[in-house]
């Protein structure tokens, strides 16, 4: 089943403790991306990544870290984290440049993190 | 700043046609208008995107207006799984190019 997955679906840690959320995408897509969603603020980007090797910031990069070593993989790094980056984060992708549908994002289960 | 404009919610009769707004009066020539839907904090899915003409498919329908300044989403007959909130985003088409995701609609379909 074509699918993005994540793990954990949810996570309680402590500020300081450094942590990865994985996401991975079965369908060969070169474009991931990071979201993370709070109350009244919708869904804003942290990071993403054009191809293998290729990330930029989103719109609100501070605090996290990605890196993209293979096209299926794209987890998000917090070294440090802290309580205000306590929120549900979700994964997407979208399909190569020129193919059906590469205009879309294909959203994975989401995250929910709680940093204490 | 978001780009589209849409009611903080709506309710609709089960079996009923669901119409929900988005204004846009900004809308630059190469954008689209996309239509995506999150129910209950689940990953938001596609719903269905137009340029200019409208669109149908196996979800829904979108029109949008000859100035391409609104459109409006049409989910013909709401079940009560069309519960979610619902994102109308413009976007232009560059392959990569960030999604913007204001609050949405909040659709309750009641029974």
């Amino acid at each position: 089943e074509a699918q993005v997955t994540q793990n954990p679906r949810y996570l309680i840690t402590v500020t300081g403790k450094k942590l990865t959320v994985t996401c991975s995408q079965n369908m060969n897509h070169e474009y991931m991306s990071w979201y993370r969603q709070d109350p009244g603020l919708g869904l804003r980007q942290i990071y993403y990544s054009m191809n293998v090797e290729v990330t930029d910031k989103g719109d609100v990069p501070e605090g996290y870290k990605v890196s993209r070593k293979e096209k299926r993989n794209f987890p998000l790094i917090l070294e440090s984290p802290s309580p205000n980056q306590t929120s549900l984060y979700f994964c997407a992708s979208s399909p190569p440049p020129g193919t059906r549908r590469d205009n879309e994002q294909f959203f994975g289960p989401g995250t929910r993190l709680t940093v204490l | 700043d978001a780009k589209t404009t849409q009611p903080t919610s709506m309710d609709c009769a089960e079996g009923r046609a669901a119409n929900l707004p988005c204004n846009h009066s900004t809308i630059s020539g190469n954008e689209y208008v996309y239509w995506y839907r999150q129910i209950h904090s689940q990953g938001p899915q596609y719903i269905i995107h137009g340029l200019k003409n409208n669109e149908t498919n196996e979800m829904a329908s979108l029109i949008i207006t000859e100035d391409r300044k609104s459109s409006t989403l049409i989910l013909p007959h709401a079940t009560l799984r069309d519960t979610a909130v619902y994102y109308c985003i413009v976007r232009g088409d560059n392959y990569g190019q960030n999604f913007v995701f204001g609050p949405g609609t909040r659709l309750s379909v009641l029974p």
